[in-house]
Formats: C-alpha cells, structure tokens, sequence
C-alpha cells in the first residue's frame, strides 16, 4: 500500500531556516490532508489540514501547500523551531459519500531535526 | 485539554494468548479508531467504531480482532490469539463528529510485544 509516500526519511535543518517536508499521493479520490507530528512515546498530534478545494492552508508557522496535479503536498514550517524536532506524518482521506471520516491513509514520515 | 487515554503502555505477551489493550478517549466524542504501527513501517487503519458498531475496518481486521465499548468511557481492542506479527504499537484516537473539521485525536499508543 504505497497510496502516501513520504520519500525522505530525514530531513535536517538549522534553527531560523525553513524546514520543508514533501508527500505524494497516488490515490485521486483523496480529498483531505493533514499533516501529524510525532514525539517519541507519544501518538501523532494534528498540525493542520488542507482540503482538496483550497492550495494553500496557514497557521502561524506552518503552511501546506496542495498541488493536486501533482499530487503532491508539502509543509512548510518557517522559522524552524528545535522544538520541531520530531518525525511528521503525512495523510490523507477520500469522502466515502458523507461516511466516518477516520480511516487515514499515513506516509511513513519524515524525521525532521532542527540544530541550534 | 482533554487527551486519550491508553493502558497499559506496554504490553508483553506469549504467541497464542489473548490480549485486551484499553482506551478512554474523551468524553464528549462519538467515534472511535484504533491504528497500528509495526515497528519502521506506515500507521495503519483498523477500525472505526460508531454508535456501538463497527463503522469500517481494514483487511487487517480479521476474525482475531473485536472492538467493544462495554461502558460509556472504554473503548477495548481484543486479539483472541495473538502473533508474532501482531507486534505494533496500537493507537486508539476519537473525533466528536464526522467531519473535516475534526483531525482525530490519538492517545500516546500501546506497545504490544508478542513473544
């Protein structure tokens, strides 16, 4: 099931700079998409969304871009804080006609490391 | 803020016993998920669970697998004969409703270690 690739595993940036993590996707019913951050020994915390209607999606630091053509979204966080550091998930979701929105499609995840 | 609550964090047990990994998710909301995640793979789908019925489940889900809310705040996830495969750290989340608006929320993960 490669539906999410995330095809770097590591990704590593100085503090202040912008980090910026890459998805694609295969599946042309997905419609939603959202990016997870994971700490170790946590669960995955939401960071932000994007539905399929828009390009582009901001929150404070963070913005994700959706290029649907390409089937490929990134996340942009900017400046990168070490706080950061953690290992970000991207999914995805297709509307099954109004059914529980739940069943994610996740990539593999991407370990970003922001140094001071 | 109100999280999911997940017991035990790990859990060791030998191939061919049961195992039942438990889940409080918050109080207000109305769906139910459990996702797995074997060790350097993907986060995977299970199970959806709504009013008191399985919703949707992967073809993960096998007969070895049930869900069950016997209360108003557990949500359980039992393996009747566990396997070595079934190793993975299990993630129950819950929304307040369907919808885009509402990201699941995911507790902090089971260990299951099958020996």
């Amino acid at each position: 099931d490669q539906q999410v690739k995330q095809n770097s595993p590591s990704l590593s940036v100085q503090e202040g700079r912008i980090s910026i993590l890459n998805c694609d996707y295969t599946n042309s019913m997905f419609d939603y998409f959202l990016w997870y951050k994971k700490y170790p020994a946590e669960g995955p915390t939401f960071l932000i969304s994007i539905s399929s209607i828009k390009d582009k999606n901001e929150d404070g630091r963070f913005t994700v871009f959706l290029n649907k053509s390409a089937k490929h979204l990134s996340l942009h966080i900017v400046p990168s804080q070490p706080g950061d550091s953690a290992v970000y998930f991207c999914a995805a979701s297709a509307d099954n006609r109004g059914s529980t929105l739940g069943r994610l499609y996740f990539g593999r995840g991407t370990q970003l490391t922001v140094w001071p | 803020e109100p999280e999911v609550t997940q017991t035990p964090s790990h859990q060791v047990t030998q191939m061919g016993q049961e195992v039942i990994l438990r889940c409080v998710p918050i109080s207000n909301h109305l769906y139910f998920y459990w996702y797995r995640q074997i060790l350097g793979q993907k986060v995977e789908f299970l199970v959806s669970f709504y009013n008191n019925e399985i919703s949707e489940k992967s073809e993960i889900f096998d007969d070895q697998f049930s869900v069950e809310r016997p209360d108003g705040s557990n949500f359980t996830l039992k393996i009747r004969s566990t396997k070595l495969e079934d190793s993975a750290m299990y993630f129950c989340a819950s929304i307040f409703r369907s919808s885009y608006n509402s990201p699941l929320h995911f507790g902090n993960g089971t260990r299951l270690t099958v020996t």
